[in-house]
């Protein structure tokens, strides 16, 4: 059964920093691509960032490009975001996300519960 | 950037009614779209990938049409599961983008 857990969501003051992960199981973690979709509280879904399977290559949202950074270490099938000068507006659950197929891009199949992250002082 | 209008932002149908969402992008996504379901406090859920494949255990009475920068979900019965709002996602090139969203409410 696949699996996406993310953790390290929580309160952090403006400017400061934070780093999520997302611990996979249940597929062949580093044959998938994988990104991280945020949604602030009660507005839709935004893309943040995705990686590939090797780690490769990363994109960004313009909106986090150089305070973000997104990584994975596929002997641990974890994922990380790292956050960096956090705003208010980076305020919302992040959810980490499976792309469905290995070699085409199709959509997500499986998304982690999400974690909260409060930007606030 | 491609940007991604979804229309209405509100639904308000009622059991059995035919529902049709649209997406429309500001370029051309090819057919590389999906669309997900989402319920309060919950993760999506994909319910179409490449514009019209039907997701694995997605009833049938979804479906999903276009490509190039017109794109319809529809739902052809409407269920009490299915009251939820929608969202489109073009993946055709980086920044993917989603929709604003779509809020299908019971009438």
């Amino acid at each position: 059964e696949v699996q996406l857990l993310e953790s390290g969501g929580g309160l952090v003051q403006p400017g400061g920093s934070l780093r999520l992960s997302c611990a996979a199981s249940g597929f062949s973690f580093s044959n998938y691509g994988m990104s991280w979709v945020r949604q602030a509280p009660g507005k839709g879904l935004e893309w943040v960032s995705g990686i590939s399977g090797g780690g490769g290559t990363t994109y960004y949202a313009d909106s986090v490009k150089g305070r973000f950074t997104f990584s994975r270490d596929n002997s641990k099938n974890t994922l990380y975001l790292q956050m960096n000068s956090l705003r208010a507006e980076d305020t919302a659950v992040y959810y980490c996300a499976k792309e469905k197929y290995q070699s085409e891009t199709s959509g997500y199949n499986y998304w982690g519960q999400g974690t909260l992250v409060t930007v606030s002082s | 950037d491609i940007q991604m209008t979804q229309s209405p932002s509100t639904l308000s149908a009622s059991v059995g009614d035919r529902v049709t969402i649209t997406c429309r992008a500001s370029q051309s996504a090819s057919s590389w779209l999906a669309w997900y379901q989402q319920k309060p406090g919950k993760a999506p859920k994909l319910l179409i990938y490449k514009a019209s494949s039907l997701e694995s255990g997605v009833p049938s009475r979804f479906s999903g049409s276009g490509s190039g920068t017109e794109f319809t979900l529809t739902i052809s019965s409407l269920q009490p599961d299915d009251f939820a709002t929608y969202y489109c996602q073009q993946y055709n090139s980086y920044p993917w983008t989603f929709g604003q969203g779509t809020k299908v409410e019971i009438k």
